[in-house]
């Protein structure tokens, strides 16, 4: 079965100085890992994914996350925080096969707000 | 369209009430997923279509719960005798190809079903 972790359920952090967004996976194989962000009565929309080479995958918006494969992590991060980037941010896991791969599994959410 | 359309947007029920709820995928998508999110929890998977065939329910929470997409377009998750825990926003999300290889979802912005 796979599952995502989000640590934090809020993280406050100053505008202009960097956020990290925490994430932590269980999968029985390799992952696809996505970062998605949930505005106020708004649907979930697409960050980033990492798929398979560059650990390192930048996204929209000045976002980017590195897989960690020893650590099973994929954390968000942004160098420089500003206010409109207060959202709920959802990262998710699914298998490369097997059963669960239509399936994406998200974490419980992580509020961020940023502070002017 | 330009994105995946849910509707209605807001959806109050008795309790016993069937509901059918509505989603209309970007154009051209082939795969169809619905997702369940509780309050402060991410969405959790419900079911998936590829095109018309509808290739897993294993997340449907009981047999009240049903879904099509007859056409291979628009989908229809319906819930019958309504009960209080279905109160939640069911998110309908599309990808472009058949699922796997890490494709996109794009998410609608939901149907939030409240239960009395």
């Amino acid at each position: 079965a796979q599952s995502v972790a989000q640590p934090e359920d809020q993280v406050n952090v100053a505008e202009g100085n960097p956020l990290t967004v925490k994430c932590t996976y269980s999968v029985s194989g390799n992952p696809y890992l996505f970062w998605y962000v949930q505005y106020p009565n708004r649907g979930l929309q697409f960050l980033l994914k990492y798929i398979t080479g560059d650990n390192l995958v930048k996204g929209s918006y000045g976002f980017e996350a590195e897989f960690n494969k020893s650590q099973t992590s994929f954390h968000l991060k942004k160098p420089s925080a500003l206010v409109s980037d207060s959202a709920l941010y959802f990262c998710a896991v699914r298998e490369i096969s097997g059963a669960g791969s239509y399936q994406l599994t998200f974490g419980k959410g992580t509020k961020l707000s940023v502070i002017p | 369209g330009a994105g995946v359309s849910q509707s209605p947007r807001y959806k109050v029920a008795k309790r016993g009430q069937d509901v059918a709820l509505r989603c209309d995928p970007i154009s051209g998508h082939v795969s169809l997923f619905w997702y369940q999110q509780a309050l402060g929890q991410g969405p959790e998977f419900l079911t998936y279509f590829q095109n018309e065939a509808q290739l897993d329910k294993s997340g449907l929470p009981s047999d009240r719960f049903f879904a099509e997409r007859p056409e291979g377009s628009v989908s229809t998750l319906k819930i019958q005798r309504t009960q209080q825990e279905d109160s939640a926003v069911y998110l309908c999300a599309s990808s472009l190809e058949a699922a796997g290889l890490g494709n996109i979802q794009y998410f609608g912005a939901g149907t939030r079903l409240s239960v009395l």
